[in-house]
């Protein structure tokens, strides 16, 4: 039984571009919740999804937007990199919003 | 808004116990969870406390004081492997996590 899986694992941009990052629940979860964690820092939540929806968001700009598709699965995507958004994202999956959370291994994302 | 602290760094000798601390301000919360990260690897979920009082899995203890705001995680019989960063993440409305500053637990031989 895969876990949670995350891709790509690691992706460096510039400034001004934007990304996606994706990822795949373990099998059985509908709920995903996306964190973006810096270095030497805790994760921090962004957003999380279930039922195709946005369901709750973290304190992050809009150019942070995300979906899931029927599939469960999801993709963030972020508008207009800053070097500050250079950190571990990290995908998180529960069979239900209310259940545990188990974390991918993150995509590292670095912006010049 | 939620804040929790740790101690930023511990460190302990192979086979003793070592004990981390915990705490927290918030307006509320369902719950405290601990999760462990190896470098560069993926949070994973180790305990969690609804209640106040002690919850034990294994070699690792989790402890809750809702009216202290306080917690802790105890890790006995520590092994090499568990050289690792540990959070305490409150459990808010809807699942939503707030993960802790995080603590670099360091094992000696």
């Amino acid at each position: 039984d895969a876990g949670v899986t995350q891709s790509p694992t690691h992706l460096i941009k510039t400034r001004g571009q934007q990304v996606t990052l994706r990822c795949s629940p373990k099998s059985g979860h509908d709920t995903v919740s996306w964190y973006q964690q810096a270095l030497g820092q805790g994760p921090q939540f962004i957003f999380q999804y279930y039922e195709e929806e946005e369901r709750q968001r973290g304190n992050f700009p809009d150019r942070f937007s995300g979906h899931q598709f029927p599939n469960y699965s999801s993709e963030l995507n972020v508008n207009a990199l800053l070097l500050g958004d250079s950190a571990l994202y990290l995908c998180a999956s529960s069979f239900d919003p209310q259940e545990t959370q188990y974390f991918g291994p993150g995509t590292r994302l670095l912006v010049l | 808004g939620q804040s929790l602290e740790q101690p930023s760094e511990v460190t302990a000798v192979e086979g003793a116990i070592v004990q981390i601390n915990c705490t927290y301000q918030t307006s509320g919360f369902y719950g405290l969870s601990w999760y462990q990260q190896h470098d560069g690897g993926a949070p994973t979920f180790l305990s969690y406390n609804a209640l106040d009082g002690l919850e034990e899995t294994g070699r690792f203890s989790s402890f809750l004081s809702r009216s202290d705001s306080y917690g802790y995680l105890l890790l006995q019989e520590l092994q090499m492997k568990d050289s690792a960063s540990y959070f305490c993440v409150l459990t808010g409305g809807g699942n939503k996590l707030t993960f802790g500053t995080g603590t670099q637990l360091k094992v000696e031989l």
